[in-house]
């Protein structure tokens, strides 16, 4: 199975800040890496997809980059609403496997 | 709007049984792939299963293989997930969710349901 690690586990953030998180796969994964948002007591929010592809209506701040064993998550500006717990996962292969998830919380 | 909604978790016994059902709506679901993935209390989320459109292939997460058994009624656009063998390890919210055009991702998420193992 492909494990996924992220980093950090918590990230302490000002409103406005540059926010990023890394994801790394155990073995190539080419670019099928999702990031995920999730705010307490919610379903995830799908952010992005083939490891750069902006969801639909999801807010331009939010931009992925990477491929093969090593991804990024960024937020050029982070907003009130963006503190929430990110995910990443792999679709490569099954089992699909998640990130362990970073908190992104308030300084 | 594209809906997902999920039923049938509750409070079972270790080693009982317990069937999940997740109702589509607003979106052609037989020609989606569909998941469940599952987020115990205070825990990340874990993917459990994966079944094709038309039921041509069906995956597990280890942790569930050969107990849980993922099916679909493409008739009734909905999804089921019927779980034995239960033990107090399967604690958590269960989602389904719709996996993404060419299955990158899961775009769509039911608001979850709880499902509590314990003596």
């Amino acid at each position: 199975d492909i494990q996924m690690t992220q980093s950090p586990s918590t990230l302490s953030a000002f409103v406005g800040d540059r926010v990023t998180i890394t994801c790394r796969a155990s073995q190539s994964i080419s670019r099928w890496l999702a990031w995920y948002q999730q705010k307490p007591g919610k379903a995830p929010k799908l952010l992005i997809y083939e490891a750069s592809s902006l969801e639909s209506g999801v807010p331009s701040r939010f931009s992925g980059s990477g491929s093969g064993t090593e991804f990024t998550l960024t937020i050029s500006s982070l907003q009130p609403d963006d503190f929430a717990t990110y995910y990443c996962q792999q679709y490569d292969s099954y089992p699909k496997t998640f990130g362990q998830g970073t908190k992104v919380e308030v300084k | 709007e594209v809906q997902l909604v999920e039923s049938g978790g509750g409070l079972v016994k270790p080693g009982g049984s317990l069937r999940l059902s997740c109702a589509a709506s607003r979106f052609t679901f037989n020609t989606y792939s569909m998941n469940w993935v599952r987020q115990a209390p205070g825990k990340g989320l874990e993917w459990v299963s994966c079944i094709g459109s038309s039921s041509n292939y069906i995956y597990y997460a280890d942790s569930v293989k050969g107990r849980f058994t993922t099916s679909r009624d493409n008739a009734k656009n909905s999804l089921f997930l019927q779980m034995n063998s239960l033990t107090v390890d399967d604690t958590a919210v269960y989602y389904c969710a719709r996996d993404r055009e060419n299955s990158h991702g899961m775009d769509v998420w039911g608001q979850g349901t709880t499902v509590t193992v314990s003596s």
